[in-house]
């Protein structure tokens, strides 16, 4: 079993729509969880950053974590043509960093 | 100023040659990373040095050997190039190496073999 399970996709939504992207994971030590952008030929770009389960909001962005099913999602509102990218999760706790293989997002105008 | 900084952008070079790669952040950052990406969007993480000691080496062939002249310097030199190193390969950095410490990444190099 994969440290961390993420859809890769891709998924395609029209403009204004709500995005929902998860990754699960087995491991219970992950304490830290992330969710990066990345552009086509860009790096990976931080988005998020939450400590143990709960939410946190910026801006169209929430970041939800329930430790307790090991699930992490990433909530998109209003979604907009510049949110086209890929979208990796990553989590870290006893000494070990996992990225997730990323999930591919088109938002069509 | 770009925060963490990745030369070159692109390398295509021949099966055989030995080429570098070099990384350079800004930020501060006691710790630096190099991964490999593959077609597939994976992130591996290669080696991570803190303080210029080498603090994670993956299971990575000899060919690689990254070298850090200072905290702020993190270069890669490849032997022997084959056509499985074909990746984008990036630099990334952190505040330290305490875990859960978010990483800020370059823009990565897209190494080609012929």
């Amino acid at each position: 079993q994969k440290e961390v399970e993420q859809d890769p996709g891709p998924l395609s939504v029209p403009e204004g729509a709500i995005v929902s992207l998860n990754c699960t994971y087995s491991n219970s030590a992950f304490q830290y969880f992330m969710w990066y952008r990345q552009y086509s030929r860009k790096g990976p770009e931080l988005l998020m950053y939450t400590y143990s389960s709960g939410n946190k909001e910026d801006g169209r962005f929430t970041a939800q974590v329930d430790k307790s099913s090991k699930y992490i999602s990433l909530f998109i509102r209003d979604s907009q043509p510049s949110d086209s990218a890929t979208y990796l999760c990553a989590m870290s706790g006893g000494n070990q960093f996992y990225f997730g293989t990323g999930t591919s997002l088109t938002v069509i105008p | 100023d770009t925060a963490v900084s990745q030369t070159p952008k692109y390398l295509v070079t021949q099966m055989g040659n030995d080429k570098s790669i070099k990384c350079e952040q800004n930020l501060g950052h006691d710790t630096m990373y190099w991964y490999k990406q593959d077609s597939k969007k994976f992130l591996k993480i290669m080696f991570s040095y803190n303080n210029k000691e080498l603090i994670i080496n993956e299971t990575v062939p000899n060919r690689f050997s990254p070298k850090s002249p200072d905290k702020a310097h993190l270069n890669l030199h490849i032997n022997s190039l084959e056509l499985g190193d074909s990746a984008v390969y990036f630099c990334a950095s952190s505040q330290d190496a305490i875990e859960g410490q978010p990483q800020h990444f370059g823009d990565g190099t897209r190494l080609s073999i012929l």
